[in-house]
């Protein structure tokens, strides 16, 4: 079974950085790209950026560019996306999810991470 | 970017009645549209890919057809774990993980 395991929730602070983590199992990781999703509350679904595990380039969505940082350790089979300079408006579920090209679908998806940002 | 924008932003349906969804491109995508079902608290779940393909394990109630830039998912007969959010997403132009329309919600009439 594919699954995708992402970290627990993350209480920051504003200006912090909050790394999480999506773990994954039942295929070959370098096989398919990993996306990060992001949801605020209430909201829609907002993309911000992949990583392609096989050689660990990446693209983000200009909303993100400067702040998000996606990087993929093919030795744990895990993918990372680390965001800093946290602002409020950054609390939000954070997806990781599967995808068969840099254009695709996502299938299948993380549990999501909630990441709250207060002071 | 590409605005996708789904109507309605929420549709008030009986169970066992029939729910269509739209979805408009603001330019063309070809086929390349996905819908995805999020039920509360839980993550999104992939329903149909090329407009009209349904995903492994998807019941064969749900059906989505496209028309131009106007895209359709259809359930047939509506069950009480269909009631959620549904979002559909263009990933035939920049940037690279596509876009997302606002979602519709389906609620129990």
């Amino acid at each position: 079974e594919v699954q995708l395991v992402q970290s627990g929730a993350e209480v920051k602070k504003p200006g912090a950085t909050v790394k999480i983590s999506c773990k994954v199992s039942g295929y070959t990781f370098t096989d398919y790209y990993m996306h990060w999703v992001q949801q605020a509350p209430g909201k829609g679904l907002e993309w911000m950026g992949l990583v392609d595990p096989e050689d660990g380039k990446t693209m983000y969505a200009e909303k993100f560019q400067g702040r998000v940082s996606i990087t993929a350790d093919t030795s744990r089979d895990t993918a990372y996306m680390e965001l800093s300079s946290l602002r409020s408006e950054d609390t939000a579920v954070y997806y990781c999810a599967t995808g068969l090209s840099m254009g695709s679908w996502f299938d299948p998806w993380g549990q999501g991470t909630l990441v709250t940002v207060s002071s | 970017e590409i605005v996708m924008t789904q109507s309605p932003a929420t549709l008030s349906v009986s169970p066992g009645e029939r729910a269509t969804l739209s979805c408009r491109a603001s330019q063309s995508v070809s086929s390349n549209l996905a819908w995805y079902q999020q039920r509360p608290g839980q993550a999104p779940r992939l329903l149909i890919y090329g407009a009209s393909t349904r995903a492994t394990g998807i019941p064969a109630r749900f059906s989505g057809s496209r028309s131009g830039t106007e895209f359709t998912l259809t359930i047939s007969s509506l069950q009480s774990e269909d009631f959620a959010v549904y979002y559909c997403q263009q990933y035939n132009n920049w940037p690279p993980g596509g876009t997302f329309g606002q979602g519709t919600k389906v609620e129990i009439k």
